[in-house]
Protein backbone atom coordinates (compact mmCIF):
# COMPACT_ATOMS: atom_id res chain seq x y z
CA UNK A 1 0.00 0.00 0.00
CA UNK A 2 0.86 3.66 -0.28
CA UNK A 3 3.08 4.97 2.58
CA UNK A 4 1.76 7.98 4.76
CA UNK A 5 4.68 9.48 7.24
CA UNK A 6 3.43 12.30 9.67
CA UNK A 7 6.50 13.92 11.69
CA UNK A 8 7.12 14.27 14.34
CA UNK A 9 5.96 11.14 16.12
CA UNK A 10 5.46 12.43 19.56
CA UNK A 11 5.54 15.98 20.56
CA UNK A 12 6.06 17.49 23.89
CA UNK A 13 5.10 21.77 24.58
CA UNK A 14 3.95 24.16 27.31
CA UNK A 15 0.57 25.64 27.54
CA UNK A 16 0.30 28.73 25.30
CA UNK A 17 2.25 27.66 22.68
CA UNK A 18 1.35 25.98 19.16
CA UNK A 19 2.86 23.17 17.91
CA UNK A 20 2.58 22.02 14.18
CA UNK A 21 2.23 18.48 12.62
CA UNK A 22 3.28 17.46 9.34
CA UNK A 23 1.26 14.58 7.25
CA UNK A 24 2.94 13.67 4.20
CA UNK A 25 1.92 10.77 1.23
CA UNK A 26 5.76 9.86 -0.33
CA UNK A 27 4.41 7.95 -3.14
CA UNK A 28 1.42 8.93 -4.57
CA UNK A 29 -0.78 12.60 -5.04
CA UNK A 30 -3.38 13.10 -2.08
CA UNK A 31 -5.78 14.92 -3.62
CA UNK A 32 -7.87 14.58 -0.04
CA UNK A 33 -6.54 14.28 3.80
CA UNK A 34 -7.94 13.81 6.92
CA UNK A 35 -7.39 14.70 10.18
CA UNK A 36 -8.00 12.50 12.98
CA UNK A 37 -8.31 12.39 17.08
CA UNK A 38 -7.73 9.52 19.15
CA UNK A 39 -8.20 9.58 22.83
CA UNK A 40 -7.76 6.58 24.92
CA UNK A 41 -9.75 3.74 24.48
CA UNK A 42 -11.92 5.57 22.36
CA UNK A 43 -12.21 5.62 18.43
CA UNK A 44 -10.13 7.77 15.88
CA UNK A 45 -12.58 10.84 15.48
CA UNK A 46 -12.61 12.77 12.11
CA UNK A 47 -11.90 16.41 12.83
CA UNK A 48 -11.63 17.51 9.08
CA UNK A 49 -11.44 16.73 5.58
CA UNK A 50 -9.11 18.87 3.88
CA UNK A 51 -8.70 18.65 -0.33
CA UNK A 52 -5.54 20.20 -2.07
CA UNK A 53 -5.59 23.95 -2.92
CA UNK A 54 -9.36 24.49 -0.90
CA UNK A 55 -10.28 25.01 3.09
CA UNK A 56 -10.65 22.23 4.97
CA UNK A 57 -13.95 21.20 6.30
CA UNK A 58 -14.20 20.38 9.86
CA UNK A 59 -16.76 18.37 11.45
CA UNK A 60 -18.99 19.53 13.92
CA UNK A 61 -17.60 20.76 17.31
CA UNK A 62 -13.96 20.80 16.20
CA UNK A 63 -12.79 24.89 16.23
CA UNK A 64 -11.35 25.38 12.78
CA UNK A 65 -9.82 28.51 14.90
CA UNK A 66 -7.86 26.58 17.25
CA UNK A 67 -7.03 23.55 14.67
CA UNK A 68 -5.70 25.26 11.75
CA UNK A 69 -4.86 22.93 8.55
CA UNK A 70 -3.15 23.85 5.15
CA UNK A 71 -3.50 21.14 2.52
CA UNK A 72 -0.57 23.34 0.07
CA UNK A 73 0.02 20.13 -2.16
CA UNK A 74 -0.86 16.90 -3.03
CA UNK A 75 1.95 15.47 -0.86
CA UNK A 76 1.79 17.70 1.68
CA UNK A 77 -0.81 18.82 4.52
CA UNK A 78 -0.17 20.52 8.20
CA UNK A 79 -2.26 20.88 11.06
CA UNK A 80 -1.16 23.33 13.83
CA UNK A 81 -2.62 23.51 16.98
CA UNK A 82 -2.92 26.81 18.12
CA UNK A 83 -2.76 28.09 21.72
CA UNK A 84 -2.46 24.42 23.20
CA UNK A 85 -4.36 23.64 26.08
CA UNK A 86 -3.93 20.08 28.07
CA UNK A 87 -6.96 18.94 27.18
CA UNK A 88 -5.24 19.19 23.25
CA UNK A 89 -3.21 16.94 24.35
CA UNK A 90 -4.06 13.75 22.24
CA UNK A 91 -2.77 11.05 19.27
CA UNK A 92 -3.49 13.01 16.01
CA UNK A 93 -3.85 10.32 12.94
CA UNK A 94 -3.85 11.67 9.40
CA UNK A 95 -5.07 9.91 6.22
CA UNK A 96 -4.47 10.47 2.49
CA UNK A 97 -6.59 9.49 -0.26
CA UNK A 98 -6.79 9.76 -4.31
CA UNK A 99 -9.14 11.09 -6.55
CA UNK A 100 -11.23 8.17 -6.45
CA UNK A 101 -13.49 7.40 -3.38
CA UNK A 102 -13.26 4.05 -4.31
CA UNK A 103 -9.52 3.90 -3.20
CA UNK A 104 -8.80 3.26 0.50
CA UNK A 105 -7.80 6.03 2.34
CA UNK A 106 -3.59 5.33 3.49
CA UNK A 107 -3.07 6.33 7.19
CA UNK A 108 0.04 7.59 8.93
CA UNK A 109 2.07 6.48 12.22
CA UNK A 110 0.40 9.35 14.24
CA UNK A 111 1.47 12.37 16.25
CA UNK A 112 1.63 12.00 20.43
CA UNK A 113 0.69 15.44 21.80
CA UNK A 114 1.39 16.10 25.28
CA UNK A 115 0.59 19.31 26.18
CA UNK A 116 2.36 20.57 29.71
CA UNK B 1 -23.31 9.62 19.97
CA UNK B 2 -21.32 6.97 18.97
CA UNK B 3 -23.00 5.54 15.88
CA UNK B 4 -20.79 2.48 15.27
CA UNK B 5 -19.98 0.26 18.23
CA UNK B 6 -17.68 -2.53 19.75
CA UNK B 7 -19.00 -3.54 22.78
CA UNK B 8 -15.71 -5.51 22.94
CA UNK B 9 -12.78 -3.76 23.96
CA UNK B 10 -10.78 -6.99 24.14
CA UNK B 11 -10.74 -10.51 22.81
CA UNK B 12 -8.31 -13.41 23.24
CA UNK B 13 -7.97 -16.29 21.26
CA UNK B 14 -5.63 -19.16 21.39
CA UNK B 15 -3.68 -19.64 17.90
CA UNK B 16 -5.44 -21.53 15.38
CA UNK B 17 -9.20 -20.99 16.44
CA UNK B 18 -11.02 -18.55 15.46
CA UNK B 19 -11.58 -15.20 16.33
CA UNK B 20 -14.94 -13.23 16.14
CA UNK B 21 -15.36 -9.90 16.32
CA UNK B 22 -18.51 -7.95 16.37
CA UNK B 23 -19.68 -4.30 15.54
CA UNK B 24 -22.85 -2.81 16.01
CA UNK B 25 -24.22 0.47 14.10
CA UNK B 26 -26.85 3.11 14.77
CA UNK B 27 -27.57 4.97 11.53
CA UNK B 28 -28.67 3.27 8.80
CA UNK B 29 -27.52 5.53 6.04
CA UNK B 30 -24.57 3.66 6.12
CA UNK B 31 -23.53 1.12 3.20
CA UNK B 32 -20.23 0.02 3.22
CA UNK B 33 -18.44 -1.19 5.93
CA UNK B 34 -14.78 -1.96 6.84
CA UNK B 35 -12.51 -3.26 9.09
CA UNK B 36 -8.66 -1.72 9.79
CA UNK B 37 -5.95 -3.34 12.13
CA UNK B 38 -3.76 -1.15 14.07
CA UNK B 39 -0.75 -1.93 15.53
CA UNK B 40 0.74 0.07 18.70
CA UNK B 41 2.38 3.03 17.52
CA UNK B 42 1.21 2.77 13.24
CA UNK B 43 -1.63 4.27 11.61
CA UNK B 44 -4.87 1.99 11.00
CA UNK B 45 -4.12 -0.50 7.89
CA UNK B 46 -7.10 -1.80 5.90
CA UNK B 47 -8.11 -5.38 5.92
CA UNK B 48 -11.21 -5.98 4.60
CA UNK B 49 -14.59 -3.92 3.32
CA UNK B 50 -18.39 -4.87 2.31
CA UNK B 51 -20.96 -3.65 0.44
CA UNK B 52 -24.47 -3.23 2.07
CA UNK B 53 -25.96 -5.22 -0.61
CA UNK B 54 -24.15 -8.48 0.30
CA UNK B 55 -24.23 -10.03 3.16
CA UNK B 56 -20.40 -12.26 3.38
CA UNK B 57 -17.26 -10.96 2.08
CA UNK B 58 -14.21 -13.06 2.27
CA UNK B 59 -10.64 -12.72 1.81
CA UNK B 60 -8.20 -15.24 2.88
CA UNK B 61 -8.39 -16.07 6.61
CA UNK B 62 -10.64 -13.03 7.16
CA UNK B 63 -14.58 -12.84 6.10
CA UNK B 64 -16.89 -10.07 7.31
CA UNK B 65 -20.50 -10.86 7.69
CA UNK B 66 -23.31 -8.26 7.51
CA UNK B 67 -27.05 -8.68 8.97
CA UNK B 68 -28.49 -4.98 7.90
CA UNK B 69 -31.83 -5.70 9.86
CA UNK B 70 -29.93 -6.04 12.76
CA UNK B 71 -27.88 -3.27 12.34
CA UNK B 72 -24.46 -5.97 12.95
CA UNK B 73 -21.29 -6.78 11.23
CA UNK B 74 -18.70 -9.58 12.39
CA UNK B 75 -15.29 -10.32 11.32
CA UNK B 76 -14.37 -13.81 11.60
CA UNK B 77 -10.49 -14.33 11.37
CA UNK B 78 -10.04 -17.91 11.03
CA UNK B 79 -7.55 -19.91 11.55
CA UNK B 80 -6.36 -16.88 13.85
CA UNK B 81 -2.22 -16.56 14.37
CA UNK B 82 -0.24 -14.70 16.81
CA UNK B 83 0.78 -11.72 14.38
CA UNK B 84 -2.93 -11.02 13.99
CA UNK B 85 -2.60 -9.53 17.52
CA UNK B 86 -3.70 -6.15 16.97
CA UNK B 87 -6.46 -3.41 17.79
CA UNK B 88 -9.74 -3.56 14.95
CA UNK B 89 -11.65 -1.02 14.31
CA UNK B 90 -14.86 -1.48 12.62
CA UNK B 91 -15.65 1.59 10.43
CA UNK B 92 -18.44 3.01 8.31
CA UNK B 93 -19.18 5.53 5.09
CA UNK B 94 -22.18 6.63 4.28
CA UNK B 95 -21.20 7.59 0.37
CA UNK B 96 -20.57 4.09 -0.58
CA UNK B 97 -16.81 4.00 -0.38
CA UNK B 98 -13.97 4.48 1.77
CA UNK B 99 -13.68 7.63 2.26
CA UNK B 100 -15.05 10.13 5.26
CA UNK B 101 -15.96 6.61 7.68
CA UNK B 102 -16.79 6.38 11.13
CA UNK B 103 -15.12 4.68 13.45
CA UNK B 104 -15.84 2.46 16.44
CA UNK B 105 -13.66 2.33 19.33
CA UNK B 106 -12.08 -1.09 18.67
CA UNK B 107 -11.28 -4.52 20.25
CA UNK B 108 -8.10 -5.66 21.14
CA UNK B 109 -7.38 -9.14 20.22
CA UNK B 110 -4.44 -11.42 21.38
CA UNK B 111 -4.07 -14.38 20.05
CA UNK B 112 -2.22 -16.71 22.43
CA UNK B 113 0.41 -19.47 20.77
Amino acid sequence: GAVVSQHPSRVICKSGTSVKIECRSLDFQATTMFWYRQFPKQSLMLMATSNEGSKATYEQGVEKDKFLINHASLTLSTLTVTSAHPEDSSFYICSAAGPDPQETQYFGPGTRLLVL
Amino acid sequence: DQQVKQNSPSLSVQEGRISILNCDYTNSMFDYFLWYKKYPAEGPTFLISISSIKDKNEDGRFTVFLNKSAKHLSLHIVPSQPGDSAVYFCAASARGGYQKVTFGTGTKLQVIP
